[in-house]
This record gives C-alpha cells, sequence and structure tokens, in this order.
C-alpha cells in the first residue's frame, strides 16, 4: 500500500524540548515538504527538499531542522527556538517539479506546554 | 497582493445544493491547478487536477480554470453532509523553487 506516513498522530512536549516529526514515503517521490497548519489557517510551507541531501527553507523555517538522508525520509525537528511550536504538522511528496501534485499524510499535532 | 486568494468562508449550504468554490491569483505562469479537501485534524486529500484553461469533471465535481482571469472554481452539484470539509486551491509552475502555491483555503458546511 502505497502513501505517507507520519508519526506519532499526538505529540505532548515541555517547553524548552526538542521534539522530531516523523515522514515517510514508498511512493517513490522526489521531493518532499512540511507544512504548519494553525487552526483556521491555510498551509505554510516550512522545508522542502527537491533530492537527497539537499533541503531549502521555506516561508517559516526559524526555529526549525530537517534532514533528507534518505529518499523516503524527510523528519523535522521543532527546537526550541520556535516561539509556537503548537500546531498541527503536515508532511507531503511530489515526483517533484511544476507539474506534479503533492500527496500528504495524515499529520502531527504537536503540543508544547 | 496575496498570490492566491480564497474566501475563507464558512460557506453554509443546504444538502443537494451546488455549491461554487473559487481562488483568484496574480502570476500568469501558473498553469497547474488543483482543489483539495481536508476533513478537520486530516491531512489534505487531492481532489481535482487540470493543467491550463479548461473543465474538468469528475462525477459531482468540476473543476474550471480561466486563466486569462486568473481563476479558477469548483462546483460541486448535488452537495451532501459528506462534503463538509475545508477545501483548499493550488497552483504550480513558472519560476517557483518549491514549484507550489495553496490557497487559505475555505470552509464549507453542508446541512441536511
Amino acid at each position: 500500500d502505497g502513501g505517507i506516513t507520519q508519526s506519532p498522530k499526538y505529540l505532548f512536549r515541555k517547553e524548552g524540548q526538542n521534539v522530531t516529526l516523523s515522514c515517510e514515503q514508498n511512493l517513490n517521490h522526489d521531493a518532499m515538504y512540511w507544512y504548519r497548519q494553525d487552526p483556521g489557517q491555510g498551509l505554510r510551507l516550512i522545508y522542502y527538499s527537491q533530492i537527497v541531501n539537499d533541503f531549502q527553507k521555506g516561508d517559516i523555517a526559524e526555529g526549525y531542522s530537517v534532514s533528507r538522508e534518505k529518499k523516503e525520509s524527510f523528519p523535522l525537528t521543532v527546537t526550541s527556538a520556535q516561539k509556537n511550536p503548537t500546531a498541527f504538522y503536515l508532511c507531503a511528496s511530489s515526483m517533484g517539479g511544476a507539474g506534479y501534485e503533492q500527496y500528504f499524510g495524515p499529520g502531527t499535532r504537536l503540543t508544547v506546554t | 497582493q496575496k498570490e492566491v486568494e480564497q474566501d475563507p468562508g464558512p460557506l453554509s449550504v443546504p444538502e443537494g445544493a451546488i455549491v461554487s468554490l473559487n481562488c483568484t491569483y496574480s502570476n500568469s505562469a501558473f498553469q497547474y491547478f488543483m482543489w483539495y479537501r481536508q476533513y478537520s485534524r486530516k491531512g489534505p486529500e487531492l481532489l481535482m487536477y487540470t493543467y491550463s484553461s479548461g473543465n474538468k469533471e469528475d462525477g459531482r465535481f468540476t473543476a474550471q480554470v480561466d486563466k486569462s482571469s486568473k481563476y479558477i472554481s469548483l462546483f460541486i452539484r448535488d452537495s451532501q453532509p459528506s462534503d463538509s470539509a475545508t477545501y483548499l486551491c493550488a497552483m504550480s509552475g513558472g519560476n517557483y523553487g518549491q514549484n507550489f502555491v495553496f490557497g487559505p483555503g475555505t470552509r464549507l458546511s453542508v446541512l441536511p
């Protein structure tokens, strides 16, 4: 069954702790993306990667870090420098390039107290 | 001016109504247009994909693109309560490093 998995579905952390969100895809897609979604708001791009071992900052990269060591995996670390980390985080993948649609994972709801 | 604009709603309609959802955009380089449906606390799912101008129909859903007006629409016929969700338009093309732009989404409620 091809798709994108994100784990865990819900994550709770104390303020000041770093936390890593997992994203795995078995669609053989080259490009992967991380978005943040706040209640009643659209998607905001955090980081994206068009190819293994390469990634670029999106619109709101401050306080976040990523790695892309394998084609299938694109983990996102929310660091203690992120001022408002509580949000719904979505991972997506695509074949890459302008004409290809993105497919999304189920999301991770992160709550930091 | 934002790259993509979309009425956030909420839009409430009775069951069986025809729903019209719209997006406007500013960049004429966009060539690929998509609609996503997102249920509460779920990831968006691709609903419709169109290239350039024209119409595309899939069951109760019709996507329409008017590149000359920089305007895209999604029509839902015979709307059902299960259509209640947020609908996001998306588009790509041109010199964008990440090749993709999403609208903010319109929240739709179909009342039984």
